[in-house]
């Protein structure tokens, strides 16, 4: 079955600062990685995917991730970070052809003034 | 919003006893997933359901159980309940087809006392 693991529990950046959240995930075949957003009281929403071609994908909010089959990693950037970004992320895999999505344990945000 | 709605927000109750969480999908999306989400846990995949079969089962206890209905709502049912089943409980839609998006509720704050 696939795993992810996201190796920071907690970051935190400041404002205007790049970011960069770590995500490794563990998978046989082609994974389908994922990356959501959960804001505070809030349910998740997706920032981004991939499923295959171009290894940078591009998402909501100005974030971007870039799969590396060889390191296992699907990693999460942003350029410059806003007071509005901090929440939790979560990495996720899935597979082709299953609905069983798994995701890591979160990397919680926090954005200094 | 997400239009996926779940009720109720909290919920507190008493060991031993059980509780009905209700998930209400997004207009027509015909897959329901569960998850449960916990401190010491993250966020682990319960069940899924599309169109009124269930598709996949992760990490459910057999005191919990769920079905879809032919209206595609979906109820997630925790019996004989125990203090460490505390968590926010979250429904998830998605269209059926796989897109890996899921759709979020905010969330089934469950508290046993």
């Amino acid at each position: 079955a696939q795993s992810v693991t996201q190796p920071d529990i907690h970051i935190t950046v400041s404002e205007g600062a790049s970011l960069e959240l770590r995500c490794n995930y563990s998978y046989g075949a082609t994974p389908y990685l994922f990356w959501y957003v959960q804001s505070p009281g809030q349910g998740l929403q997706l920032l981004l995917k991939y499923f295959s071609g171009d290894t940078l994908v591009q998402g909501i909010k100005g974030f971007e991730a870039e799969f590396k089959r060889s390191q296992s990693s699907f990693n999460l950037r942003k350029p410059s970070v806003h007071w509005s970004d901090a929440a939790e992320y979560f990495c996720a895999v899935g597979a082709e052809g299953s609905y069983d999505m798994r995701f890591g344990a979160g990397t919680r945000l926090t954005v200094k003034p | 919003d997400s239009g996926v709605t779940q009720t109720p927000k909290h919920l507190i109750t008493a060991t031993g006893q059980r509780v009905t969480l209700r998930c209400s999908p997004r207009s027509g999306d015909l897959s329901v997933y569960w998850y449960q989400q916990s401190l010491d846990q993250g966020l682990q995949f319960l069940i899924q359901y599309y169109n009124g079969e269930e598709r996949a089962k992760g990490n459910i206890l057999e005191r919990f159980s769920a079905q879809q209905f032919p209206d595609l709502h979906s109820e997630l049912n925790l019996s004989s309940l125990e203090l460490g089943d505390s968590a926010l409980y979250f429904c998830a839609s998605s269209t059926g087809t796989y897109t890996g998006e899921l759709f979020f509720g905010e969330g089934s704050r469950l508290t046993v006392l």
